[in-house]
C-alpha cells in the first residue's frame, strides 16, 4: 500500500448507498490482504481477508475483490449505514506477520 | 474472550526521557507485533515477538524496542525521546507466527512527547 500522508482520501457517500474503497498494493510476493476499519479512538477492526489465489470473498454486506493483474484490492460495502463511518484500511502480507498498510480512506455516511 | 488490551491508554512525556508500554494479547494467542501510527506515515510496523523472540523487525532506529515475556504479554520501550515519536502505538495479536492468522488489534497507547 502506499501511504498518502497526512490528507486521507474521503469519499462521501449516502446512507443506503454501496460504497467502493480501493487500494494499491506494492508487493508483487504479498499473498494475503486484509481489510481493517478504524474507528476515531480505537484500534483497527477486522473486515475481511483474502488470499492470493482467490479474486473475490464476500462477507455480510461487504465484498473484497482482488486483481493481482494490476495490484489492486477493493473493498465493497452494501447498503452504507450511518455506523460504516470511519477510515479504512488495505493492509497485505508477504511473510510472517509483518503487515504493510495503505494510507487509508475516510468514508463519511451522509443520513 | 477479552480482547487485546493495552496500558497506559494516554501517556505525556517530555524529549530526552524514556517510555514503556504493555500489551497483554487475547488469551492463548502467542504472536505480538507493534505498529507506530502518526498522521504523516500511518501504520508502520515495528515489531513482532513470538515465544519471546523478535521474528522480525520494521525500519525504526534502535531507541525503539521490545520484548515478550513467557505469558505472551508484550512491552515496548522507547529510550531518549524525540517530539517525532508522538504517535498512537498499536498493538496486535495473533494465534501464531503463520502469516495467514488474522491479527487482532488493540485500542492503542497515544503517546504525546512535549
Amino acid at each position: 500500500g502506499e501511504s498518502v500522508g497526512l490528507h486521507l482520501p474521503t469519499l462521501s457517500v449516502q446512507e443506503g448507498d454501496n460504497s467502493i474503497i480501493n487500494c494499491a498494493y506494492s508487493n508483487s510476493a504479498s499473498d494475503y490482504f486484509i481489510w481493517y476499519k478504524q474507528e476515531s479512538g480505537k484500534g483497527p477492526q477486522f473486515i475481511i481477508d483474502i488470499r492470493s489465489n482467490m479474486d473475490k470473498r464476500q462477507g455480510q454486506r461487504v465484498t473484497v475483490l482482488l486483481n493481482k493483474t494490476v495490484k489492486h484490492l477493493s473493498l465493497q460495502i452494501a447498503a452504507t449505514q450511518p455506523g460504516d463511518s470511519a477510515v479504512y484500511f488495505c493492509a497485505e502480507k508477504a511473510a510472517g506477520n509483518k503487515l504493510t498498510f495503505g494510507g487509508g480512506t475516510r468514508v463519511l455516511v451522509k443520513p | 474472550k477479552a480482547g487485546v488490551t493495552q496500558t497506559p491508554r494516554y501517556l505525556i512525556k517530555t524529549r530526552g526521557q524514556q517510555v514503556t508500554l504493555s500489551c497483554s494479547p487475547i488469551s492463548g494467542h502467542r504472536s505480538v507485533s507493534w505498529y507506530q501510527q502518526t498522521p504523516g506515515q500511518g501504520l508502520q510496523f515495528l515489531f513482532e515477538y513470538f515465544s519471546e523472540t523478535q521474528r522480525n523487525k520494521g525500519n525504526f532506529p534502535g531507541r525503539f524496542s521490545g520484548r515478550q515475556f513467557s505469558n505472551s504479554r508484550s512491552e515496548m520501550n522507547v529510550s531518549t525521546l524525540e517530539l517525532g515519536d508522538s504517535a498512537l502505538y498499536l498493538c496486535a495479536s495473533s494465534p501464531s507466527w503463520r502469516g495467514k492468522d488474522i491479527q487482532y488489534f488493540g485500542a492503542g497507547t497515544r503517546l504525546s512527547v512535549l
